[in-house]
């Protein structure tokens, strides 16, 4: 069971470059998240979702896209990177709500935007 | 205006010397509080889930709080592999359909042998 995984670890963009970062889960959880953590922001949401095929707007979503077309995946992607994008990337997941559930984060990926 | 403050930001504790770290929140309608454990270069690891004023729970030598206004996290005779940054989170009653969390900026603690 790896839980929450995350791929790249690391990666370094050009300005304006695009990538996509991958959060896969083994759970079978329904709800997934993905986060940026800034030094002395702490953790802000980006986009989420409560489902497959869905998704939906969190803190800080512009200069972002997100799709979840599978339960178990759920991308993120930067069209044209900035540097204040320069961030560590978590993604996250839980069981569907009924109750307040925790999350459960991979370990993360580090972007530099050049 | 900030849901979550930590408090404080960085501690520094002799190895056996207990303290306590501060979670305020101001949220209405409160249906979980969490704490969790971040080391360095990882993502969060979960610890506790709180529910309602009063609740108390135990994981080695961590034991966390709850009031109406406030979650302590105390630390009993910390070891250096204590040393983490502690994140508090707090879910409200409007966030019931999708499981957000608003988190804190984090108490970063440094235990010395």
């Amino acid at each position: 069971n790896a839980g929450v995984t995350q791929t790249p670890k690391f990666r370094v963009l050009k300005t304006g470059q695009s990538m996509t970062l991958l959060c896969a889960q083994d759970m079978n959880h329904e709800y997934m998240y993905w986060y940026r953590q800034d030094p002395g922001m702490g953790l802000r949401l980006i986009h989420y979702s409560v489902g497959e095929g869905t998704t939906a707007k969190g803190e800080v979503p512009d200069g972002y896209n997100v799709s979840r077309l599978k339960k178990q995946n759920f991308l993120l992607g930067l069209e044209s990177a900035a540097p204040s994008q320069t961030s560590v990337y978590f993604c996250a997941s839980s069981i569907l709500a009924g109750g307040p559930h925790e999350q459960f984060f991979g370990p993360g990926t580090r972007l530099t935007v050049l | 205006e900030d849901q979550v403050t930590q408090s404080p930001e960085a501690l520094r504790l002799q190895e056996g010397e207990s303290s306590s770290l501060n979670c305020s929140y101001t949220v209405s309608g409160l249906r979980g509080l969490f704490w969790y454990r971040q080391d360095p270069g990882k993502g969060p690891e979960f610890l506790f889930t709180l529910y309602s004023a009063g609740e108390e729970k135990e994981k080695e030598r961590l034991k966390a709080t709850l009031t109406k206004k406030e979650s302590f996290l105390h630390i009993t005779a910390p070891k250096p592999e204590d040393s983490a940054t502690y994140l508090c989170a707090v879910q409200d009653g409007s966030q019931y359909g999708n499981n957000r969390l608003a988190f804190g900026k984090g108490n970063q603690v440094v235990v010395i042998p």
